[in-house]
């Protein structure tokens, strides 16, 4: 049982690159997350999806993209690296009636230049 | 909105002793889960202990247990015994209990880095 996987671990860009952070879960789980951490300031949630098909803004969206075309898999789109966007990003997951919280992936380090 | 803050930044202790990490929330819900989430430098976030708003019993799990005082609206976390395991970043978390529509995000506190000392 994997859990979440997120890919890559790190990751350079360079200022304007695009990219996209995968996530993928194999638990069958409706809600899936992408957070961002930063020193001093905890997790802040990005963008969020309670099932296929249907995704809505956290509390940072600005330069970020996403979708959720199977159950499975959330993946996060960066479409112009900013230097702003160097980050620790964690997805995570949870079943719809699951009462002990999130499931985490290992995150992605990020460095824009 | 919910806010959750955590007042102490760093903290440390020696080894087998006890410490006690601070967590404070706002939120106009009665009806709610709390969350301590512990990352080693590994950065893995890992479920440490919950709470139930709704059950007035303390959350306990083997060395790690919980103060709540919903009134208060205080999520302390204390940890006995302490081990050179233990040292690693603490969050304190909330949730919301959600329609199943809404998803149920958590909101996280800014983290307390804990040090144990041999």
């Amino acid at each position: 049982n994997a859990g979440v996987t997120q890919t890559p671990k790190f990751q350079v860009l360079k200022t304007g690159q695009s990219m996209t952070l995968q996530c993928a879960q194999d638990m069958n789980h409706e809600y899936m997350s992408w957070y961002r951490q930063d020193p001093g300031m905890g997790l802040r949630l990005i963008h969020y999806s309670v099932g296929a098909g249907i995704t809505d803004q956290g509390e940072v969206p600005n330069g970020y993209n996403v979708s959720r075309s199977t159950t499975e898999d959330f993946p996060l789109r960066l479409l112009s690296a900013a230097p702003s966007q160097t980050s620790v990003y964690f997805c995570a997951s949870r079943g719809l009636r699951d009462r002990y919280g999130y499931t985490f992936g290992s995150g992605t380090r990020l460095t824009v230049v | 909105a919910q806010t959750v803050t955590q007042s102490q930044p760093e903290m440390s202790v020696q080894e087998a002793e006890t410490v006690t990490l601070s967590c404070t929330y706002d939120t106009s819900e009665n009806n709610y889960y709390l969350f301590w989430y512990k990352q080693p430098p590994s950065r893995q976030m890992i479920l440490v202990i919950r709470q139930e708003a709704y059950k007035q019993q303390n959350a306990t799990e083997n060395r790690f247990s919980v103060n709540f005082q919903k009134a208060a609206k205080s999520f302390s976390l204390k940890i006995s015994d302490s081990q050179l395991g233990d040292t690693a970043m603490y969050f304190c978390a909330f949730m919301k209990h959600e329609r199943e529509t809404s998803g149920s995000r958590l909101t996280f506190g800014e983290g307390t880095q804990l040090t144990v000392n041999p």
